[in-house]
């Protein structure tokens, strides 16, 4: 999607070794997030930032951190990667979180092995 | 907790026809809903911003309504078109929060 890149795509990795995904956005919104969609569940938060160095936990946190250095970059790491988190993940981001819809990413499918 | 409920069986309709998505929710007091449209394999796509004093938006062929007393949406695509298909999310929100909580969708497949 135009203004956000998510990378990788596609991720196979090993239970227990850590993983990075990151998101990039060139349009200088100030909140990002990041989300996972699993079949039956939706999209559920995992963490966001309303700010550099400025986050706070969703409802599925747990085994996730993420930073926010710079603006643009926001990044989701899962500590020890567990079969659990074999999901889809997306970034979104916002100019103003009440009056205007997310932009999403086209989503990085992680698969746990 | 809150919990947003959205058809999990695909709704199937004539192209021409009228869709109607319902959209449910319990426990919460949004300020804002909004709707989503997502393709296989694509992020979702952003439709449609409903505030809590308003009954009704229109966009289009789009058209939502928002009804406080029932929590409930409606989310209408008039004259659908087999382009329509995809999965259809809702949203909630509010004012003294940054987050979204979304639906799990409900998919539209509209037949030529």
């Amino acid at each position: 999607d135009a203004g956000i890149t998510q990378s990788p795509r596609h991720k196979v990795t090993e239970t227990g070794t850590p993983v990075t995904l990151r998101c990039h956005q060139t349009e200088n919104h100030r909140y990002m997030y990041w989300y996972r969609q699993d079949p039956g569940h939706g999209l559920r938060l995992i963490h966001y930032s309303y700010g550099v160095k400025d986050t706070d936990k969703g409802e599925v946190s747990d085994g996730y951190s993420v930073s926010r250095s710079k603006t643009e970059d926001f990044l989701l790491t899962l500590e020890s990667a567990t079969s659990s988190q074999t999901s889809v993940y997306f970034c979104a981001i916002t100019g103003e979180p009440t009056s205007g819809g997310y932009t999403f990413g086209s989503g990085t499918r992680l698969t746990v092995v | 907790s809150q919990k947003i409920e959205q058809n999990s069986e695909a709704l199937n309709i004539q192209e021409g026809k009228t869709a109607t998505l319902t959209c449910n929710y319990t426990n919460y007091s949004p300020a804002y809903l909004q709707w989503y449209r997502q393709d296989p394999g694509r992020g979702p796509v952003f439709l449609l911003l409903i505030r809590e004093n308003e009954k009704e938006k229109r966009k289009e062929r789009l058209k939502v309504t928002f009804d406080t007393t029932l929590k409930q949406s409606l989310f209408h695509i008039t004259a659908s078109q087999p382009a329509d298909s995809a999965t259809y999310l809702c949203a909630l929100g509010r004012d003294s929060s940054y987050k979204l909580i979304f639906g799990s969708g409900t998919r539209l497949l509209v037949r030529p």
